[in-house]
């Protein structure tokens, strides 16, 4: 089943908005990250946050994580046309190469000029 | 470097049929995976291979068999399909990133429909 879901499905703003989507997951957890995927590609890391970590930013991307609600949340600021995409978290549950990772299902962004 | 390349990139297979689908990277990574995303699902995984010569099940291995044919390759193969297994198939490597955690880089994927 999947570890994570997130929230809302789908979102849709206008460039230059702030853009927040959420992340909740079952159990405990070594890692969590954040993937972008569009339409019809593979998808691509974008940034993640370590389980003893509160936040984090890269750019304009900002990862909030809370253990004892097992949640994250993933703000993107002043999002552009370019920023459509879907994403998706996916937590790790041990640290370690060939430790799985399991997606939630994730948060279709629509931007708009 | 081509990062993580799938073939083909486009299958249409009658009910029964078999094939394989192949998975080459070149960045040198030990581990390698296999998941199939369904509208509303996200990634699911199929197979992965922590290293060459070793392949373990995922969360949905049923209809499926994989081959780590060496470090760069890992194919993924349907003996018998059925529509169930319609969907995109992603292959993924991953290696160590920046502040000694693992990411997992992707290919484009194959888009597969079983009639």
């Amino acid at each position: 089943s999947q570890q994570g879901e997130e929230d809302p499905q789908a979102l849709s703003i206008q460039e230059g908005e702030n853009a927040t989507m959420n992340c909740s997951y079952k159990t405990s957890i070594n890692n969590l990250q954040w993937y972008r995927q569009n339409s019809g590609r593979g998808l691509v890391h974008l940034i993640l946050i370590r389980s003893n970590e509160r936040e984090k930013h890269s750019g304009r991307l900002r990862v909030t994580l809370d253990t004892s609600k097992k949640s994250s949340s993933l703000l993107i600021t002043a999002s552009r046309a370019a920023d459509t995409a879907s994403y998706f978290c996916a937590t790790r549950k041990e640290a370690g190469t060939a430790s799985k990772l399991t997606f939630g299902t994730g948060t279709r962004l629509q931007v708009t000029l | 470097n081509a990062g993580v390349t799938q073939t083909p990139k486009f299958q249409v297979l009658k009910t029964g049929q078999s094939m394989t689908l192949q998975c080459a990277q070149d960045m040198n990574h030990n581990s390698m995976y296999w998941y199939r995303q369904d509208p509303g699902m996200g990634l699911r995984l199929i197979y992965y291979s922590a290293s060459e010569g070793t392949t373990d099940k995922g969360e949905v291995p049923n209809g499926y068999n994989v081959s780590r044919l060496n470090k760069r390759e890992f194919s993924l193969r349907l003996e018998s399909a059925a529509p169930s297994q319609t969907s995109v198939y992603f292959c993924a490597s991953s290696a160590l990133g920046t502040g000694g955690y693992y990411e997992q880089y992707f290919g484009p994927g194959t888009r597969l429909t079983v009639t």
